[in-house]
């Protein structure tokens, strides 16, 4: 059973500030990493999907990945307060992602104003 | 688009009902996925599909049902409702792929269901 750990917070990071959430994996063999946003009582909402060590940047979102470290992590530059919300990373559960995720509990950001 | 959608939006059952969660995707996707969450945990994998009549048992299926019968449709039976199936459950679907990775998922926006 794959695990995948994530402080869960609360991360507490000043408006306009850079917000760094991370993510540790025990598969060394998953190949695609996930992270969603969910606000509180809102469903998941994909931001960013990353299968290649280094980085990959959407807007102001960053994700970075290394394989050999098992860890995946989420840089939200120029944090706003609207990026308040709860933040899950996600596997594959078995091999490609067929058969479904392995999420984190999540990580709780609060961009303070 | 509507994309994931879900009914109902909330429900409070009796211990030992039994009720359908529906969820119905427009995006031809031919994999869906039923996840439960408690509060404070991560989401839980209960059954998934990867086409119209195909599904399989995820992480916690005791207690649920699944069916395909359509590329849109995939419908979760609660039988004998228990105080342990309160939770929030989510549908999602996937386009899929795979040398090229994805799998993405999307997601409904819940159903509450609350059992006493």
């Amino acid at each position: 059973q794959k695990e995948v750990e994530q402080n869960s917070g609360p991360l507490s990071v000043p408006e306009g500030a850079i917000a760094s959430l991370n993510c540790t994996y025990s598969d060394r063999v998953s190949q695609s990493f996930f992270w969603y946003r969910q606000y509180s009582g809102k469903s998941p909402e994909l931001i960013m999907s990353i299968y290649s060590n280094g980085d990959k940047e959407d807007g102001r979102f960053t994700a970075q990945l290394n394989k050999a470290s098992q860890y995946v992590s989420l840089l939200i530059r120029d944090s706003q307060p609207s990026d308040s919300a709860t933040y899950l990373c996600a596997v594959p559960r078995r091999g490609g992602g067929a058969d479904g995720l392995t999420f984190g509990k999540g990580t709780h950001l609060i961009i303070q104003p | 688009n509507a994309g994931v959608t879900q009914t109902p939006k909330f429900r409070i059952l009796k211990i030992g009902q039994s009720m359908t969660l529906q969820c119905t995707q427009d995006m031809n996707h031919n994999y869906m996925y039923w996840y439960r969450q408690d509060p404070g945990m991560g989401l839980k994998l209960i059954y998934y599909s990867v086409g119209a009549g195909i599904t399989d048992k995820g992480e916690v299926p005791n207690g649920y049902n699944v069916s395909r019968s359509t590329t849109e449709d995939f419908p979760l039976r609660l039988e004998l409702a228990a105080p342990s199936q309160t939770s929030v459950y989510f549908c999602a679907s996937s386009y899929g792929s795979d040398r090229g990775f994805s799998y993405e998922q999307y997601f409904g926006p819940g159903t509450r269901l609350t059992v006493t």
